[in-house]
Parts: C-alpha cells; sequence; structure tokens
C-alpha cells in the first residue's frame, strides 16, 4: 500500500522557520493535505489541496511538493505551533483512498 | 460548521463487535454535496482512515479493515455510524468521525472517542 514517510520530529527556534517534508512515491500527481494536532484535540486542516489554506490559518503556512516530497513550512515559528503535524494524501486510484503520513513532531524550542 | 460528536463504548472484549455513532448537530444530510468519514489513532501513532461515505450513497473502506467495517448513515437520527467486528487489542485507539464538503480531505472532526479493547 502508498506510503507517506514523515521526519518524526523537527525542532525549531522561535521566529526561525519549520520545514516538515512528507516523501511518497509520485506524490507530486496526488491531492496533498496537512493537518496540525495539538496534544488531546482533534487534527485541524492547516493547508489543502497542496499549497491553499484555509480560512483563518495564518499566512505563515504554505505548501509546495515536487515529484516524490511534499513539504509544509511554517515561517516565524511561534510557540503556539508546538504541535504534530500529519500529511494526507487522497489517491481516488487506489482502494486506499485516503492515506496519512507518520506524523512529525514540532518542538519550538 | 456543524459539531460532531461521537459515542460509544469506552471498552469492548476481544472478539466483540464494537459500534460507534457520530451525532451531526444541524443535521444536513439531504440536498448536500457531503462526505463522512472514521478515521483513528492509536497512541503515540499517526492516523489511519477507516471508512468513508460519500452523498452519493458509495461507501469506501480501508483494504486491510474491509472485512470487518461498516459505515452507515442514518438521517431520521442525525448520524452517521461504525461497526467494527472482531476486534483485537490492535483495535484499541481513538476514533475520530470527521465530515467534509470536500472529497479529498476532512475539514470537520469531532473530539474523538477513546475505545480500549481489553479482556
Amino acid at each position: 500500500s502508498y506510503v507517506l514517510t514523515q521526519p518524526p520530529s523537527v525542532s525549531v527556534a522561535p521566529g526561525e522557520t519549520a520545514r516538515i517534508t512528507c516523501g511518497g512515491n509520485n506524490i507530486g500527481g496526488k491531492s496533498v493535505h496537512w493537518y496540525q494536532q495539538k496534544p488531546g484535540q482533534a487534527p485541524v486542516v492547516v493547508i489543502h489541496y497542496d499549497s491553499d489554506r484555509p480560512s483563518g490559518i495564518p499566512e505563515r503556512f504554505s505548501g509546495s511538493k515536487s515529484a516524490n516530497t511534499a513539504t509544509l513550512t511554517i515561517s516565524r515559528v511561534e510557540a503556539g505551533d508546538e504541535a504534530d503535524y500529519h500529511c494526507q494524501v487522497w489517491d481516488s486510484t487506489s482502494d486506499h483512498l485516503y492515506v496519512f503520513g507518520t506524523g512529525t513532531k514540532v518542538t519550538v524550542l | 460548521q456543524p459539531q460532531l460528536q461521537e459515542s460509544g463504548p469506552g471498552l469492548k472484549k476481544p472478539s466483540e463487535t464494537l459500534s460507534l455513532n457520530c451525532t451531526v448537530s444541524d443535521g444536513s444530510f439531504t440536498g448536500t454535496t457531503y462526505y463522512w468519514a472514521w478515521i483513528r489513532q492509536s497512541a503515540g501513532q499517526g492516523l489511519e482512515w477507516i471508512a468513508s461515505m460519500y452523498y452519493t450513497g458509495n461507501k469506501y473502506y480501508n483494504p486491510s479493515l474491509k472485512s470487518r467495517v461498516t459505515i452507515s448513515l442514518d438521517v431520521s437520527k442525525n448520524h452517521f455510524s461504525l461497526m467494527l467486528t472482531s476486534v483485537t487489542a490492535a483495535d484499541t485507539a481513538i476514533y475520530y468521525c470527521a465530515t467534509s464538503g470536500s472529497v479529498a480531505n476532512w475539514g470537520n472532526w469531532g473530539q474523538g472517542a477513546l475505545v480500549t479493547v481489553a479482556s
């Protein structure tokens, strides 16, 4: 089945930029979405359709992708950005329609 | 967005059937392009898609769970449901219901329901 690989953890100082990768075979041909999940809470979409921000999500969050890697970038990181981040693809050509990445813990130093 | 609330037993024994409901606050199931899903998360693990139902009536299941899972919708009760048969300890997780106006991702989630499978 399709696998999305994320680094287990990323550490970043306040004000710096965090980049979280999501690797998958030909991910460039799929629709990629990113969720933020804080402890004890449900996930929240921060980027959908590769690079679009839902209403209410700060401009500091952005998304991009290449052939085999999608990237969530958090600029000017704040303490409140500390959370787990999950990528997700929708693959209408597969029986496994929705695949989530392994998740990345972002720690603000 | 409508509020979602999962409900169901917090503890099940191995081999039993797990049934969970997700109550949707506004109950708008008809005449809407909408999608419903169940997603779970084991302790310290990532998210796992379990099943989805589309407004067209089509149902889709994670291939690894397909033989044990059923998703259904009850418009009269404003909820959708998940049934998972023959549970084992590996099914211990937080179970989330989710909805969306988009087919590709899940923009609206319940708070999650912890289910523990233990004898």
